[in-house]
């Protein structure tokens, strides 16, 4: 099985501040990873898939990059829409979630 | 536009089995190379895969559930299904109905989520 691990579980910033989350796979998963946010009491939202690729009408302050088997998602200056929990998902290998990365308030 | 609508009982007993039902608008299950999705999210805790469909009738399961889950779909009604047996307290959470657009694509729909306890 193909864990992710996810990192940090939380991040306290304020708004403007540059954010990234960082997202491990046991093994290689050839950049098949997306990321996506949710807020409270709403279904996840895709941001960006094949590691890099930003979803039709998402901000292009979102931004993800891959180095092997680590993953990151940036927020190059985060927005008060922002402030969410973020998942990464692998579907090397039917799909995996990582634990989730809360964004909150500074 | 797609849309996905979750429906069944919010409360099942324990060792019972739970029953969901995903109807689509906008699209249909045997349509493209979408994978009809199920996927739960446990109180206060992260998104858990549990199976998932194609439009051929091909599904994989979470491993850890495998024997427990059976996925379906009715083409004719545009919906698919799941069935989860033996359910324990640990099964109660928000089950999503998703469709991932395809191969290397992502989780582009999901339904609202219905919450299902065990009690």
């Amino acid at each position: 099985d193909i864990q992710m691990t996810q990192s940090p579980s939380t991040v306290s910033a304020s708004v403007g501040d540059r954010v990234t989350i960082t997202c491990r796979a046991t093994q290689n998963i050839n950049s098949w990873l997306a990321w996506y946010q949710q807020k409270p009491g709403k279904a996840p939202r895709l941001l960006i898939y094949k590691a890099s690729t930003l979803e039709s009408g998402v901000p292009s302050r979102f931004s993800g990059s891959a180095s092997g088997t680590e993953f990151t998602l940036t927020i190059s200056s985060l927005q008060s829409d922002d402030f969410a929990t973020y998942y990464c998902q692998q579907y090397e290998s039917y799909w995996t979630f990582g634990q989730g990365t809360k964004v909150e308030f500074k | 536009q797609v849309q996905l609508q979750e429906s069944g009982p919010g409360l099942v007993k324990p060792s019972d089995t739970l029953s969901l039902t995903c109807a689509i608008s906008g699209g249909s299950v045997s349509s493209g190379s979408h994978f009809w999705s199920w996927i739960r999210q446990s109180p206060g805790k992260g998104l858990e895969f549990i199976a998932y469909i194609l439009y051929n009738g091909a599904n994989q399961y979470n491993p850890s559930l495998k024997s427990r889950v059976t996925i379906s779909e009715d083409t004719s009604k545009s919906q698919f299904s799941l069935n989860l047996r033996s359910v324990t307290a640990a099964d109660t959470g928000i089950y999503y109905c998703a469709r991932g657009r395809g191969y290397g694509y992502g989780i582009d729909y999901w339904g609202q989520g219905t919450l299902v306890t065990v009690s």
